[in-house]
């Protein structure tokens, strides 16, 4: 069956540092992959997506690839801001037994200090 | 467009009391899914319903079950509620069956007590 699993939690960083939440999978087709945020209080949104092997997605200054070859799917930012600080999820989606539901990782909570 | 709304927002009842929780999707969104979020199971698939029909279930027991009206509009049941059950259950819309992203509402914040 399809798995995503990603780093622990929290990453705790300052201000204008560089994140990376790593996130790799396990699907039996050719997945579509995900990342979605959750601020406190909120349900989740999409952050950004890619759908074949070495699409790059982006949004709001997060990019990840996606890497066929090693199954992975890392977020990074370059530079984050306190508004960053939100939980974040990996999942994908494939046509596997005809089902589309998407499957989520259990999400890494990013914290960041002024 | 308006989002995905969830009424109530919060909740708390009684163990062994029954609740329903309401979803509005996307205008135009046929899919409705349901997940139970908690800190120590992380994000849970329930069901998904599209054009009225359950198309997929989640590993849940029966006293959860849902459904979905004509309009898209879903419905969630809990029954013989379990102090377990305290969670966020989230609803999530999108267009049409297939891969495609998942639009989520703010989500119902159910304790039981």
């Amino acid at each position: 069956g399809n798995s995503v699993t990603q780093m622990e939690g929290p990453v705790t960083l300052s201000e204008e540092a560089f994140l990376t939440i790593n996130c790799t999978y396990t699907a039996t087709g050719y997945p579509s992959l995900f990342w979605y945020v959750q601020y406190p209080g909120e349900g989740l949104q999409l952050l950004l997506k890619a759908t074949k092997a070495d699409d790059k997605g982006s949004n709001k200054g997060f990019e990840a690839t996606y890497r066929k070859e090693t199954t992975s799917f890392h977020l990074e930012k370059g530079s984050v801001q306190v508004s960053d600080s939100a939980v974040y999820f990996c999942a994908l989606s494939d046509s596997s037994g005809g089902s589309y539901i998407p499957t989520f990782g259990r999400g890494t909570s990013l914290i960041v200090h002024p | 467009k308006a989002g995905v709304t969830q009424t109530p927002r919060y909740l708390i009842k009684t163990r062994g009391q029954q609740v329903t929780l309401s979803c509005s999707p996307i205008s135009g969104h046929r899919s409705v899914s349901w997940y139970q979020q908690t800190p120590g199971q992380g994000l849970q698939f329930l069901f998904e319903y599209f054009s009225e029909t359950q198309r997929n279930k989640g590993n849940f027991p029966g006293r959860f079950s849902g459904r979905q009206f004509s309009n898209s509009r879903s419905e969630m049941n809990v029954s013989t509620l379990e102090l377990g059950d305290s969670a966020l259950y989230l609803c999530a819309s999108r267009p049409e069956q297939g891969i495609y992203e998942q639009y989520f509402g703010p989500g119902t914040r159910l304790t039981v007590t």
